[in-house]
């Protein structure tokens, strides 16, 4: 396997427009995580799924954020509309079993919003 | 969430051996102690975990004491490709894993 693949690597959009992360977690794994990460918040949980359903949205900053997973092999994490303050490098995460089993994590998306 | 306590930072030199603490006073019977580190310009990584026994794997070995209220992450010679931030996490099943500030450990050569 792959691992878990994120994508685009990095992205740059202007304030106000939409920005869409994707993410494919490890085939066969169960949990899904999205992360955010600042040198002043360190990693923040944003959302879990749990066999494709979100259980905990809690970290999710605001209306502007959202995320889908309409399959076992896809999620996506939309920003809509992006914000300076969303710049951060964001991470998704699988594993088998919730907090459970080693989390596998993508290589992240390095956002800047100008 | 139980939560963790670890030291901002440490120093060890290269080729000696690293503990790193963790306290988790209020760790519920059922959760796993986890261990991830992250080095620089990468994602985390699992390093180790465990309940109630000491686990050794080709990375790293965790000494868990026996009120559980405590661990030991211990790299048993340290590289200067060690040099991250380790992070002690408590986990459960279907539960979140939700990460500190962890340790930035700094190796010396």
């Amino acid at each position: 396997d792959a691992g878990v693949i994120q994508s685009p690597r990095h992205e740059v959009t202007e304030m106000g427009q939409e920005v869409t992360l994707r993410c494919k977690p490890i085939s066969g794994h169960n949990s899904l995580f999205w992360y955010r990460q600042t040198m002043m918040r360190g990693l923040e949980l944003l959302i879990y799924f749990n066999n494709n359903v979100p259980i905990d949205d809690s970290g999710m900053p605001e209306d502007r954020f959202s995320a889908k997973m309409p399959n076992a092999s896809f999620s996506t994490l939309k920003i809509q509309p992006s914000e300076p303050r969303d710049s951060a490098v964001y991470f998704c995460a699988s594993s088998l079993g919730g907090g459970l089993d080693e989390a596998f994590f993508g290589q992240g998306t390095r956002l800047t919003v100008v | 969430d139980a939560k963790t306590t670890q030291p901002n930072s440490m120093e060890s030199n290269e080729e000696e051996p690293v503990h790193l603490p963790c306290n988790h006073s209020t760790i519920s019977g059922t959760d796993y102690i986890h261990w991830y580190r992250q080095l620089p310009s990468q994602g985390p990584e699992y390093v180790i975990h465990g309940l109630t026994s000491n686990v050794n794997n080709r990375m790293a070995s965790l000494a868990i004491a026996e009120d559980r209220k405590s661990s030991t992450l211990i790299l048993h010679r340290a590289t200067l490709r060690d040099a991250a931030v380790y992070y002690c996490i408590l986990g459960n099943r279907d539960d979140k894993i939700i990460f500190g500030k962890g340790t930035r450990l700094h190796i010396l050569p």
